[in-house]
């Protein structure tokens, strides 16, 4: 079974673009969430989707929007791009129940100029 | 305010003995322990889990044990192996219907052969 996939694998923009990232989930997996590391911060959770619907969202800005297609297929979205937004944007999915196991892709690297 | 913290940045250990990486947490009500390892350039791999009424899960080489009254998660690895080497992070769920996982900041364990 094939793993999450992310695209693109490596990113650079400048202070005030924005820019969409992509997540295909595993195959069956409904839930998928988004993480953004850093390495002050750690892995830091940043929304969970479910049957296209937003269902957890964590402490981030309004700039940092999400959506799921019916496909369970995810896009994450950050507007007016700061320099602290370079991280490494991850994905998970899971089945989409409580406590599920989270599998992570390989990540996007997001660099900001 | 960290709920969790790994407070060895790193750690090194020879090949063939036992690696133990470590985990507090402050929340009680953290519910589900997941252990990650990271490779550079790749997303976070599931390693083992446990369950807050468990004390000790085991899979081949790698055991969880989870003191719930100290609040504390391990990880032991025996016999530690070089491609053990990568960064591993701890992960809770909080509550039994959590879909949110939080993490620790990591330990970077390195195995000399």
């Amino acid at each position: 079974k094939a793993g999450v996939t992310q695209t693109p694998r490596y990113l650079i923009k400048t202070r005030g673009q924005q820019v969409t990232l992509s997540c295909s989930p595993i195959s069956g997996h409904r839930s998928v969430s988004w993480y953004q590391q850093t390495p002050g911060q750690g892995l830091q959770f940043l929304f969970e989707y479910f049957s296209e619907t937003q269902r957890n969202k964590g402490n981030f800005p309004g700039r940092f929007s999400g959506r799921q297609f019916s496909n369970s297929r995810s896009e994450m979205n950050v507007s007016t791009l700061e320099l602290g937004d370079s991280a490494l944007y991850l994905c998970a999915s899971s089945l989409g129940g409580p406590l599920e196991t989270q599998y992570f892709g390989p990540g996007t690297r997001l660099l900001v100029l | 305010d960290q709920q969790v913290k790994q407070n060895s940045p790193s750690l090194s250990v020879q090949e063939g003995r036992i690696s133990i990486l470590n985990c507090d947490y402050t929340n009680s009500m953290f519910d589900y322990f997941l252990w990650y390892k990271k490779y550079p350039a790749e997303g976070p791999t599931f390693l083992i889990s446990i369950s807050s009424i468990k004390d000790k899960n085991e899979d081949g080489r790698f055991t969880v044990f989870l003191n719930k009254s100290a609040k504390h998660l391990s990880l032991h690895i025996v016999p530690s192996q070089p491609g053990d080497s990568a960064v591993y992070f701890c992960a809770f769920y909080s509550g039994a219907g959590s879909y949110q996982l939080t993490f620790g900041k990591g330990t970077k364990l390195s195995v000399i052969p």
